[in-house]
């Protein structure tokens, strides 16, 4: 089945320790996203693709990037986690019609 | 005034029952309106997918757009216990910058009862 798939599903790291989170689909979707979603709270967009074209939304801190080194792959690299980076992180793709399909997502614990 | 706003609830019914979801939203350059169902801890499912104003059925769900009011529902029919879950409303349009990106609602929890 064509699908969005995550890697880890959950990751813990220590305060300061670079992670990254992968993405893959075999959708075939030219746009990818990366999601931040807290408790209780609706996803809140931190970048997107557009192919290789890179969309920083403006209040995404500097802590986070992003590598999509082809159309099925897409990473997220949080440079030094602190306590607040604690989240749900997901991945989604996206079709020219705006439909978006999401990744089931990496649960991130950062002691 | 949020560019979507949506009832958190929760929201509490019994088994059978007819539930009615809303958003409603300010920009009226949104033009694709989408329902997610999340499961805790699970990642947004799209349920349902609507292109301007109407109505849409796919079996127990109905969504329905009426831009005129800028006023979208989500109807379950016959709810089941398994139906509950987050329902996140979504949108997006063209509006001078990126096209891509959707503005979402909160969410409304929805339990149902056995």
């Amino acid at each position: 089945d064509a699908m969005v798939i995550q890697n880890p599903r959950y990751q813990v790291t220590q305060f300061g320790k670079p992670v990254t989170l992968s993405c893959s689909q075999t959708l075939n979707h030219n746009v990818m996203y990366w999601y931040q979603q807290k408790s209780s709270q609706a996803p809140k967009l931190l970048f997107h693709y557009y192919d290789k074209d890179f969309n920083n939304e403006a209040d995404t801190p500097d802590n986070f990037q992003s590598r999509r080194p082809n159309t099925s792959f897409c990473f997220l690299d949080i440079r030094s986690p602190g306590l607040g980076d604690a989240a749900m992180y997901l991945c989604a793709t996206g079709t020219t019609y705006n439909e978006q399909f999401f990744g089931p997502g990496t649960r991130l614990t950062v002691l | 005034q949020k560019e979507v706003e949506q009832d958190p609830g929760p929201l509490s019914v019994p088994e059978g029952a007819i539930v009615s979801l809303n958003c409603t939203y300010s920009n009226s350059a949104f033009q694709y309106f989408m329902w997610y169902r999340q499961y805790s801890r699970k990642g947004p499912e799209l349920l349902m997918y609507t292109y301007s104003s109407g109505n849409k059925e796919d079996g127990r769900f109905t969504a329905q757009v009426d831009k005129s009011s800028k006023y979208i529902s989500l109807f379950i029919r016959d709810s089941q216990p398994s139906d509950s879950a987050t329902y996140l409303c979504a949108m997006s349009g063209y509006s001078g910058g990126s096209n891509y990106k959707l503005t979402f609602g909160k969410g409304t929890l929805l339990t149902v009862n056995p």
